[in-house]
């Protein structure tokens, strides 16, 4: 199975904040690689598929980069709405998530 | 759009069996592979199973190997998941999923 290993777990941080979250794959996984934001009592939204590609209707203060093993989530400009776990996910082999980073308010 | 919706779960008591169930709409089903996932309370997100596109090939995760099954009938654009034998450490919200996690998921809470 494809290891997906993510930081940090928890980051703190403020409103107007840049902040980046990395995830490394335990192989290669080429661009098969997806973000996910989940806020408290709601199921996890796909912020990002395909590495880099953002989804319909996020705002373009996201925004991702990598291939292969490594890639990053960035949040430029942190807002309120953006306090929450994000999550990695491959989907190159089956299917395997990052434990998750949990932005909380410094 | 594509759209999976999952539905089944409920409040069990340990040893007890259900059958979750997961309606694809918005894409070609019968050409993709399912996976069941879970997320337990305050925890992150788990894969369960796997089933290829025609059904032929499944695969568990070891903490539910042999408890639980699952299986499609593309014909229905659904894919399943039964659970027998459930545990406390069952209680999870459950996603069915393709490449992505697009529903809400299904609750199951097991309690004696």
């Amino acid at each position: 199975d494809i290891q997906m290993t993510q930081s940090p777990s928890i980051l703190s941080a403020s409103v107007g904040d840049r902040v980046t979250i990395t995830c490394r794959a335990s192989r290669n996984i080429g661009h098969w690689l997806a973000w996910y934001q989940q806020r408290p009592g709601t199921a996890p939204k796909v912020l990002i598929s395909e590495a880099s590609t953002l989804q319909h209707g996020v705002p373009p203060r996201f925004s991702a980069t990598g291939s292969g093993s490594d890639f990053t989530l960035t949040i430029s400009n942190l807002q309120p709405d953006d306090f929450a776990t994000y999550y990695c996910q491959q989907y190159s082999n089956y299917v395997t998530f990052g434990a998750g980073t949990k932005v909380e308010v410094k | 759009q594509a759209q999976l919706v999952e539905s089944g779960g409920g409040v069990v008591q340990p040893g007890a069996s259900l059958r979750l169930s997961c309606v694809a709409s918005g894409f070609d089903f019968s050409s993709f592979s399912m996976e069941w996932v879970r997320q337990a309370p305050g925890k992150g997100l788990e894969r369960v199973a796997f089933i290829s596109f025609e059904g032929s090939t499944k695969y568990y995760a070891a903490s539910v190997d042999g408890r639980f099954t699952v299986s499609r009938d593309n014909s229905k654009n659904t894919v399943y998941l039964h659970l027998s034998g459930v545990r406390e450490d069952d209680t999870a919200v459950y996603y069915c999923m393709d490449q992505f996690i697009r529903g809400q998921g299904t609750r199951v809470t097991v309690t004696s």
